[in-house]
């Protein structure tokens, strides 16, 4: 079975601080990662996805993740942190139709 | 486009009443998905549809719990009769196939919020 993992339940970083949210996986073949955010009383928006080729994926808002196949990391970054991006991170593997998501990394950015 | 659609946003129910959520896929998406997302247990997939034939079932919790989309812009999922632990936030989702297997993207809509009283 597929899965991926969300080591940290919270991260919390100063606005204009480089933001990170780890994710690792677990899968039998091919990964297919994505990244999604939810923001309050809000569903899930798609920020990025790694299919393959380039390890550094970019996305919207200004994210991108970093694949790492070596140590089954994708790693979601942003250089510079806004308040905005306070929110709800999931990272999740796609196996074949169905996505299976992690636990999910309640991001605080603090002014 | 306008996304996926979902209705109510926010439900709330009797125990033992029937609840029917719905949903309107992105149009000319051939995939839908619906999931329920509770703190306890996070966001757990409960069925999905390809071209409005349920594909894997295998999430639904329950025989309470039963699925339709009788057409491409419509689903329903429905609980019946519903308890307070059914409470939590359930999505809809879509997509179309485009590529290979795995690598298409699923948009979801905003959520009904049930509360079962």
């Amino acid at each position: 079975a597929q899965s991926v993992a969300q080591p940290e339940d919270q991260v919390n970083v100063a606005e204009g601080n480089p933001l990170t949210v780890k994710c690792t996986y677990s899968v039998s073949g091919n990964p297919y990662l994505f990244w999604y955010v939810q923001y309050p009383n809000r569903g899930l928006q798609f920020l990025l996805k790694y299919i393959t080729g380039d390890n550094l994926v970019k996305g919207s808002y200004g994210f991108e993740a970093e694949f790492n196949k070596s140590q089954t990391s994708f790693h979601l970054k942003k250089p510079s942190a806004l308040v905005s991006d306070s929110a709800l991170y999931f990272c999740a593997v796609s196996d074949d139709y169905k996505l299976s998501f992690g636990a999910g990394t309640t991001v605080t950015v603090r002014a | 486009d306008a996304g996926v659609i979902q209705s109510p946003r926010h439900e709330v129910t009797e125990m033992g009443q029937e609840v029917t959520l719905r949903c309107k896929p992105i149009s000319g998406h051939d995939y839908l998905f619906w999931y329920r997302q509770t703190m306890m247990r996070g966001l757990e997939l409960l069925i999905y549809f390809n071209n409005n034939v349920p594909i894997d079932d295998s999430g639904m919790p329950e025989d309470r719990f039963s699925a339709k989309m009788p057409n491409a812009s419509f689903s329903t999922l429905k609980i019946q009769p519903s308890e307070p632990r059914d409470s939590a936030v359930y999505f809809c989702a879509s997509r179309i196939r485009t590529s290979g297997l795995g690598t298409d993207t699923q948009y979801f809509g905003p959520g009904t919020r049930l509360t079962v009283l």
